[in-house]
């Protein structure tokens, strides 16, 4: 089945401090993986994508994900947190099926960034 | 100002009546998507249309109903049939359906409670 999983519920960083929110798919053929950001009773923000190509993508925000075809793996990172990178992520990954495409989505983690 | 507008940001409901959530893009894009988001789980696909007049189910369309009448409007209906739905509705739309690379785009999202 096709699938994505985001293994951390929540994940707390220093501010300064590198962050990784974690991502796994499982899809047949091809990846293409995106990751969306989401403040509190807001919509989702796009950040990044991939598509093919550069394994480590760069995205809004400062944020760069990294693929990982053996792994399966699609993590998001930074290199400095902020306060305000405090949010829900959510990572989703594009579901094969016939002629259209639908987004399979991870259940969210959400990142807590302490000053 | 491009982008997807949905109203109103709260709403509710009580046990019985049908409700209406607007959503609206003027970014002349195909494809539009209703998600529904409950805490703790990613987002749920309740339809999406690739055309005006045209629409299909998703992953849980059981007690929910949509329109395209205008390629910039989707509004989705919440019919006394749906048991549980209380939740944020987000609204989407993408460039085209089929795809699969396109970047969907959210709206503000509308949190219905049901009294």
């Amino acid at each position: 089945a096709q699938s994505v999983a985001q293994p951390e519920d929540q994940v707390n960083v220093a501010e300064g401090n590198p962050l990784t929110v974690k991502c796994t798919y499982s899809v047949s053929g091809n990846p293409y993986l995106f990751w969306y950001v989401q403040y509190p009773n807001r919509g989702l923000q796009f950040l990044l994508k991939y598509i093919t190509g550069d394994n480590l993508v760069k995205g809004s925000y400062g944020f760069e994900a990294e693929f990982n075809k053996s792994q399966t793996s699609f993590h998001l990172k930074k290199p400095s947190a902020l306060v305000s990178d405090s949010a829900l992520y959510f990572c989703a990954v594009v579901k094969n099926m016939d002629s259209n495409y639908q987004l399979i989505w991870g259940a969210g983690t959400k990142l807590i960034i302490k000053p | 100002d491009g982008g997807i507008t949905q109203s109103p940001k709260y709403l509710f409901r009580k046990e019985g009546q049908n409700v209406t959530l607007s959503c609206e893009q003027n970014l002349n894009h195909d494809a539009m998507y209703w998600y529904r988001q409950d805490p703790g789980q990613g987002l749920r696909l309740i339809y999406y249309s690739q055309i005006v007049n045209d629409f299909q189910k998703g992953d849980i369309a059981e007690g929910y109903s949509v329109s395209r009448e205008k390629k910039e409007s989707f509004p989705l209906t919440v019919t006394s049939a749906q048991k549980n739905p209380t939740a944020f509705y987000l609204c989407a739309s993408s460039q085209r359906l089929a795809g699969r690379t396109d970047t969907q785009y959210f709206g503000p999202g509308t949190r219905l409670t049901v009294l």
